[in-house]
């Protein structure tokens, strides 16, 4: 079984500093996907950055960064230069491996509030 | 190119009342997914479709939840009778094949009283 653990319920960044989101999965599977998505309070969940499991690099996406620690299981998101509209829920989640046909399944962690103080 | 569409956005209902929920996918995706997010947590997958198979429905309630996928494209999923534990929004999300990105309408909430 799978499991996302993020420990932040709220965090708070002054605009223009960064800001690192954690989180941790277990999975006993060697290949696998992380992912972090935003959503704002309209409801929809965006597409932040993704890092696969034998990615020997960080994934970077503009002001987001992925802190991928394979031994330590951890994969937290750095967001540098906050900026107001950042304000949001950001949740970790998991694909697992490849079954069947070839779709699969992300499973989500809880959440991290992110509000940016002007 | 137009986003993944779900309807209706809100809807309110007493419970042991039926609701319905529609999901239109980004053009070309095969797969079709159903998740459920209560408040204050990350979503729980529902159902999985590919194509119109269902191929991942073990977290589905159902004895009041069911889903379909007429000609793998469009989907509706369907709570009869609702309880006021189904409160959530129940976003919908597509994704290619080979693709390592889920795109996610914008949810539909829905309220039980």
């Amino acid at each position: 079984a799978q499991k996302i653990t993020q420990t932040q319920p709220g965090m708070f960044v002054q605009e223009k500093e960064a800001v690192t989101l954690d989180c941790t999965y277990d999975t006993s599977d060697q290949s696998y996907g992380l992912f972090w998505y935003k959503q704002p309070s309209s409801g929809e969940m965006i597409f932040l950055i993704y890092q696969g499991s034998y990615d020997e690099q960080n994934a970077t996406e503009g002001r987001y960064s992925l802190n991928f620690q394979k031994a330590r299981k951890s994969a937290n998101l750095v967001i540098s230069a906050s900026q107001l509209g950042d304000s949001a829920m950001y949740f970790c989640a998991m694909r697992d491996s490849y079954s069947g046909a070839g779709s699969y399944q992300l499973t989500f962690g809880k959440g991290t509030k992110l509000s940016v103080i002007p | 190119e137009a986003g993944v569409v779900q309807s209706p956005r809100y809807k309110i209902i007493e419970k042991k009342q039926p609701v319905a929920f529609w999901c239109n996918p980004i053009s070309g995706h095969n797969t079709l997914y159903w998740y459920r997010q209560n408040l204050g947590q990350g979503p729980e997958l529902l159902i999985r479709y590919e194509n119109e198979e269902a191929v991942d429905d073990s977290q589905l309630p159902k004895d009041r939840f069911s889903a379909e996928r007429l000609k793998g494209v469009d989907s509706t999923l369907k709570i009869q009778p609702a309880e006021l534990g189904d409160s959530a929004v129940y976003l919908c999300a597509s994704s290619f094949y080979s693709s390592g990105e889920l795109f996610f309408g914008e949810g539909s909430r829905l309220t039980v009283l």
